[in-house]
């Protein structure tokens, strides 16, 4: 099955500067890979997703990358803000039906002021 | 569009006890919905994918006799906590997906936070 590894466990930033958080995944086969943004206590949140059959995806001040060669991808955060502090967790799985994503374990990031 | 409740957003239980946690999509149909638990400060952990109109599929290690789901209709997804002791008490977030053999999107539900006596 899936298996998916996120790091780093816990990032802290300065307010501007860019974040980077990076996953890995196991089964090549998987073809979906969103990013989620969880609040302390609030349901996680789809901030970007991206498809297999792309390499990059950008919206603002996020974007991701995927290399299905290396099977990892990556979240970044450019001019980060502290709105921009929570848990983020990246996801693997296959589109559609019954298909279940497989969460890696969280990258909590705390951008000071 | 693509909102999902869910309902009780708190409960708490004495021990020995059954907990029903509901799960809707409000403005989308949903053949599959998901349901995890979330530890503090820990990720989530799927428990069973609920599938309308048949049984639902779990996670290894997850008993199924004291997680009950029911996926009764489109838009409505129930787990039953049977028998709750303390070590169930935990945050549990159910997720649906649109209807659409092409879909890719979970939505999630604010969570229920069960806390067992």
């Amino acid at each position: 099955g899936e298996n998916v590894e996120q790091h780093p466990s816990t990032l802290s930033v300065q307010e501007g500067d860019s974040a980077v958080i990076k996953c890995t995944y196991s089964d090549s086969a998987s073809n979906y890979f969103p990013w989620y943004k969880q609040e302390l206590g609030k349901r996680p949140q789809l901030i970007i997703d991206i498809r297999s059959n792309v390499g990059e995806k950008k919206d603002q001040r996020i974007a991701v990358t995927l290399n299905k060669t290396a099977k990892h991808f990556s979240l970044h955060i450019t001019e980060t803000q502290p709105e921009d502090s929570a848990v983020y967790f990246c996801a693997a799985g296959l589109s559609g039906g019954y298909n279940k994503l497989i969460f890696g374990a969280g990258t909590r990031l705390a951008v000071h002021p | 569009g693509a909102v999902v409740s869910q309902h009780p957003s708190r409960v708490i239980c004495k021990s020995g006890t059954s907990v029903k946690i509901e799960c809707r999509s409000l403005d989308f149909q949903a053949t599959t919905m998901f349901w995890y638990r979330q530890f503090p400060k820990k990720s989530l952990m799927l428990m069973a994918t609920s599938n309308e109109g048949s049984k639902a599929t779990y996670e290894q290690g997850v008993e199924k006799d004291k997680f009950l789901i029911n996926h009764a209709s489109l838009t409505l997804s129930t787990l039953t906590v049977t028998s709750a002791h303390p070590e169930d008490s935990s945050f549990y977030i159910c997720s649906a997906r649109p209807t659409d053999i092409l879909s890719y999107e979970q939505y999630f539900g604010p969570g229920t936070r069960l806390t067992v006596t």
